[in-house]
């Protein structure tokens, strides 16, 4: 069983739409999930992250952590032509451990 | 302020030859550092990471290697390449936390992306 699941899609929205980007993970050690945005030919670069379960809102983007169901989820409000980008889910857990690993990506195109 | 240098952006390489990519952090001291590879529609796989000078986790295993011969150097080399070998490798690097901080970002360069014929 791989460590992070996540739908390759790719997933196409019209402009304002709101976007629901979603990973698995099979690891209840892990504490930290964030969230990786990469636009075309570029490496990926932080967008945000939660800490445990619950919520964090960050203008339009929010990510939600389930830790019960180790479910984590991405939701973008008002989408933007902008935001078309490949999404990666990371999960981490700190003490001494230092592998970052990665979803597969999410691309997402929003059409004007 | 830290930065990430890759090289080269691309590399059209033979089956069978050599492969060299490097990459050098500016910046930070003893960082830990990644190679990962990524192919179409298969995300990012993570291939090498170091922690250390000399320090080297194989992730999957493959004809390729991963050398840290200084502390802000990582090296990903091959003797002879696959066909399989294709793909944009992206190097990264990241500091664990300062005590009480709860998070590591993961910084990338801007990645090679190579083509094996």
């Amino acid at each position: 069983q791989k460590e992070v699941e996540q739908d390759p899609g790719p997933l196409s929205v019209p402009e304002g739409a709101i976007v629901s980007l979603n990973c698995t993970y099979s690891n209840s050690a892990f504490q930290y999930f964030m969230w990786y945005r990469q636009y075309s030919r570029k490496g990926p670069e932080l967008l945000m992250y939660t800490y445990s379960s619950g919520n964090k809102e960050d203008g339009r983007f929010t990510a939600q952590v389930d830790k019960s169901s180790k479910y984590i989820s991405l939701f973008i409000r008002d989408s933007q032509p902008s935001d078309s980008a490949t999404y990666l889910c990371a999960p981490y857990f700190s003490g001494g451990y230092n592998k970052l690993i990665f979803g597969a990506g999410t691309r997402l195109a929003v059409h004007p | 302020s830290q930065t990430i240098h890759q090289w080269p952006a691309t590399l059209v390489q033979p089956v069978g030859s050599p492969l060299s990519l490097e990459c050098t952090v500016e910046g930070t001291s003893n960082p830990n550092l990644y190679w990962y590879r990524q192919a179409a529609g298969r995300g990012l796989q993570l291939l090498f990471y170091s922690v250390g000078i000399g320090q080297i986790s194989s992730e999957v295993p493959q004809n390729l290697s991963a050398s840290r011969p200084q502390d802000r150097q990582f090296i990903l080399s091959s003797k002879k390449l696959l066909l399989s070998d294709s793909g944009f490798y992206l190097c990264a690097w990241s500091v664990l936390p300062a005590s009480g901080g709860v998070n590591t970002e993961a910084f990338f360069g801007q990645g090679t992306r190579l083509t094996v014929v």
